[in-house]
Parts: structure tokens; sequence; C-alpha cells
């Protein structure tokens, strides 16, 4: 079974701040995807990273896939309260019985206040 | 493009009532959809996959019998809660993809169902 350990779970800051998600696990995935959820709707996919060292940029948010293909990140800059939500990050399994299935994270729950 | 419609949003029922939930892409063909499970502020927990023509399979846990999934055409996939109970109570979420490689096609999801049973 393929684990995907996400940190921190919880993320409160103000606006202006920095700051970092991480996604780590022992496996390799093919790609891996960030998704952002508010309450009541389903996750909004931002990123597919694909190449191990990878790196993607949305706006103030940057995505970064390990080396290995076996963590990620995800930095955002200068948070804003429209950044506030549940932050997913999603391994993609290529091969096997396994194929097209996603290996959620815990989630982060980010909160920017005003 | 790629949207995937989730129907109900919502729906209240009584102990011991069947609930059908229905997943559709609405502008591509899905050969495969997944059913995922979510407490509130949690991740989201795969409960099968559901491919087109064939039947589910069900991740480790999942009742076979109570969650029964139905693909019958590339473009729905229902879910039926069968004799749905209070710890039944939910929020279910499906995303589809087209078949080819992962990297080139990612899931697309749903709004989700908030199932409540009384």
């Amino acid at each position: 079974t393929q684990l995907l350990e996400q940190s921190p779970q919880f993320l409160s800051i103000q606006e202006g701040e920095n700051l970092t998600v991480y996604c780590n696990s022992s496996s390799v995935f093919s790609s891996l995807q960030w998704y952002r959820q508010e309450p009541g709707e389903g996750p909004v996919l931002l990123v597919t990273v694909v190449t191990g060292g990878e790196v993607k940029k949305l706006k103030r948010l940057t995505f970064q896939f390990g080396d290995a293909r076996k963590d990620s990140s995800l930095h955002i800059t200068a948070a804003q309260p429209g950044d506030t939500g549940l932050y997913l990050c999603a391994g993609a399994n290529a091969g096997g019985t396994s194929y097209g299935k996603l290996t959620f994270g815990q989630g982060t729950i980010l909160t920017v206040h005003p | 493009g790629a949207v995937v419609s989730q129907h109900p949003s919502w729906v209240i029922c009584k102990s011991g009532t069947s609930v059908k939930i229905e997943c559709r892409s609405l502008d591509f063909q899905a050969t495969t959809m997944f059913w995922y499970r979510q407490f509130p502020k949690q991740s989201l927990m795969l409960m099968a996959t559901s491919n087109e023509g064939s039947k589910a399979t069900y991740e480790q846990g999942v009742e076979k019998d109570k969650f029964l999934i139905n693909h019958a055409s590339l473009t729905l996939s229902t879910l039926t809660v069968t004799s749905a109970h209070p710890e039944d109570s939910s929020f279910y979420i499906c995303s589809a993809r087209v078949f080819g490689t992962i990297n080139n096609q990612p899931q697309h999801f749903g709004d989700g169902t908030r199932l409540s049973i009384l």
C-alpha cells in the first residue's frame, strides 16, 4: 500500500506571510497532483508535476517534484485570505492494477487571516 | 472542458432507505470513474474504481453489497448506498478520467454529494 504523508495538517497564518506544504512518500509516483478544495465542493486541480526535479509556478504558488519522484512541496508567497482552503496532494500510479488510482495525502487546512 | 456533474448535491433520508448518486462526465467519455468518501476536514478515501462495462474494484474494507456501483455507459456511473444508516452519512465525491497516460489525463472531480441519514 502506498502512503503519502502530508504536513502540516493545519496552518493558520496572517495575510502576507509565506508558507510551505510538504508531501513525502517512500514510494515512487509517475506524477503528483495538487488540488485545492473548498467546503461543500469537489477538489479543483491546481497542477500536475511529472518529471523528477520539476518546478512549476502558478502566480504566487510554486510546486516542486522531488528528484526521485517520491516527494513534493507547495510554496505560497504572500498568502491572501482567498488562499484559505483544504490543499491536497495526490500521487498517481502508472502501472499494474493500480493504473490511474490516486493516493491522497491527509490534506492541509490553510486559514489566512486578514 | 472536462466537466463532471454529480447529482444530487444534498440528500437527507431516513435510516433504511437506499440512495442513488449519479456521476456524469458532461463533455468527455470516461472509461474510468472513481468514488471517494470524505469526512469533515479530512482527505479523500477511495472507495472503488468503476470501469465502464465491467465490475467495480473495491478498496479493502468497503462493502460491495452496501455500496453498489454501476458504470453502464461511458458518461455515467452510479453509486447506490443500500439500506443506509446514520454511520453512512458523509460527503461522497466522484471523479472521472479518460483512458490514457495518467500524466496527461488528470482526474476531474464532481462537486460531491452530502448524504445525511436520520
